[in-house]
């Protein structure tokens, strides 16, 4: 089945420097692969997302990139702000079973003013 | 109004005692998922139905059931609950292009 890591598990940035959270996955067939932040008290949100047949996709202050051939994707945050402060986690799912989802364990983002 | 609906928010109950968990959506998603989400083990999957007539376990079902009353409504039971099973539960739906929402999350705590 897949696995997937997820690192670092606690990350502190100062406000307006770049953030950057590094997921590596196991299963090939894996092709879907989502970003959620969670804040406290709060379910996952999708905040982006990426197929295998890109290898980025920006969405203002997030982009997020895929190598296939390494199997690692990266969430990249760029001029963080304290309302950035959350739990991020990545997630891999298969063609055949999109939506059915192998996490990451979160990464606790602080921004620091 | 919340496109995926859970109840009850916060549960506390006694070890051997049976729970159900709802999980409604408005969302019209055929697609629906229940979650464990445990500090620094991220959301595990417990069981999925990809519609009405379908249920799969997932990774970690052992102790659980779930029953899928209809397209919006889906369920989780814990039929004697046991301390370790004190979480954070999520329900979800997802599009068919994979994309998910999750609900606000279940504390439950068993004592």
């Amino acid at each position: 089945g897949e696995n997937v890591e997820q690192h670092p598990s606690t990350l502190s940035v100062q406000e307006g420097d770049s953030a950057v959270i590094k997921c590596t996955y196991s299963d090939s067939a894996s092709n879907y692969f989502p970003w959620y932040k969670q804040e406290l008290g709060k379910g996952p949100q999708l905040i982006i997302d990426i197929r295998s047949n890109v290898g980025e996709k920006k969405d203002q202050r997030i982009a997020v990139t895929l190598n296939k051939t390494a199997k690692h994707f990266s969430l990249h945050i760029t001029e963080t702000q304290p309302e950035d402060s959350a739990v991020y986690f990545c997630a891999a799912s298969p063609r055949d079973s999109w939506g059915k989802f192998q996490f990451g364990a979160g990464t606790q983002v602080v921004v620091t003013p | 109004d919340a496109d995926v609906t859970q109840t009850p928010r916060n549960r506390i109950t006694k070890t051997g005692k049976r729970i159900m968990l709802e999980c409604s959506q408005t969302k019209g998603h055929d697609r629906m998922y229940w979650y464990r989400q445990d500090p620094g083990l991220g959301l595990r999957l417990i069981y999925y139905s990809f519609d009405v007539k379908d249920i799969n376990k997932g990774e970690i079902s052992d102790g659980y059931s779930v029953s899928r009353q209809a397209q919006a409504k889906f369920s989780l039971s814990l039929e004697s609950a046991i301390p370790n099973q004190t979480a954070l539960y999520f329900c979800a739906t997802s599009a068919l292009n994979g994309e998910a929402f999750f609900g606000q999350g279940t504390r439950l705590t068993v004592v």
